[in-house]
C-alpha cells in the first residue's frame, strides 16, 4: 500500500515570496492533515480536513495560509506572503476517518525562507 | 492549549540498554500515542493505547497510558543502533491532537 506522497521536499524561497506544497493521502482515507513542525519541536496541527470539509482550521495563520483539499483526495497548503518564521517541515498526515486516531504522516516538506 | 511535557530531551545509551522516557499533561486525554522519526522523514506510530492504565507491547517497545490520563510512558528493551532517532508522544482529545517536543536518542554501537 502506497504512503502518504508529498511535493516538493525541499523548497528554498526569499520572504514575501508565495509557496504551495501538495499532499496526497493513503487510498480510502477520509481524513487530512497538515502539521508544521519547526525545528527542535513537535508538529502542531495546521488544519484537519474531513474529506473535503475543514474540521479544524483554528491554529492555521488565516492572513497567510490556506490550504484546500477540493475533491477530498489530494490537499495544497499555500503561504502567501511567506515570512522567516514560517521555516520549518510540513507534514501532511492521513487517517481512516477523524475517528481514528492513527494517523500516517507523509516524508514532509523542508520550506527555508531567507 | 494542553502542552506535553516529554522527558529527556535527550539520552546516549550504549547498544544493548534499556531505554524510558515519559509525557505528562496538564490536561487528560483519551488516547496516547507515541510516534518515531527518523532525519528526513514523517513521524512514524509506534503505539497507541486508548484506556487508562492499559499496558501495550510491540516487539521490543512497550507503552503504558498512565492511570490519572495525564501520563504515558514508553520503554525500549535491549536497544540496537536502528533504534536511533527522535521519539514523540502524542495525546488526542476531542479531536485534537498534541505532540510533546521529542526525545532524542543515540545509541553506541
Amino acid at each position: 500500500e502506497a504512503g502518504v506522497a508529498q511535493s516538493p521536499r525541499y523548497k528554498i524561497i526569499e520572504k514575501r515570496q508565495s509557496v504551495a506544497f501538495w499532499c496526497n493521502p493513503i487510498s480510502g482515507h477520509a481524513t487530512l492533515y497538515w502539521y508544521q513542525q519547526i525545528l527542535g519541536q513537535g508538529p502542531k496541527l495546521l488544519i484537519q480536513f474531513q474529506n473535503n470539509g475543514v474540521v479544524d482550521d483554528s491554529q492555521l495563520p488565516k492572513d497567510r495560509f490556506s490550504a484546500e483539499r477540493l475533491k477530498g483526495v489530494d490537499s495544497t497548503l499555500k503561504i502567501q506572503p511567506a515570512k522567516l518564521e514560517d521555516s520549518a517541515v510540513y507534514l501532511c498526515a492521513s487517517s481512516i476517518s477523524s475517528g481514528s486516531y492513527e494517523q500516517y504522516f507523509g516524508p514532509g516538506t523542508r520550506l527555508t525562507v531567507t | 492549549g494542553q502542552q506535553l511535557n516529554q522527558s529527556p530531551q535527550s539520552m546516549f545509551i550504549q547498544e544493548g540498554e534499556d531505554v524510558s522516557m515519559n509525557c505528562t499533561s496538564s490536561s487528560i486525554f483519551n488516547t496516547w500515542l507515541w510516534y518515531k522519526q527518523d532525519p528526513g522523514e514523517g513521524p512514524v506510530l509506534l503505539i497507541a493505547l486508548y484506556k487508562a492504565g492499559e499496558l501495550t507491547s510491540n516487539g521490543r517497545l512497550t507503552a503504558q497510558f498512565g492511570i490519572t490520563r495525564k501520563d504515558s510512558f514508553l520503554n525500549i528493551s535491549a536497544s540496537i543502533p536502528s533504534d536511533v532517532g527522535i521519539y514523540f508522544c502524542a495525546g488526542h482529545r476531542d479531536n485534537d491532537m498534541r505532540f510533546g517536543a521529542g526525545t532524542r536518542l543515540t545509541v553506541k554501537p
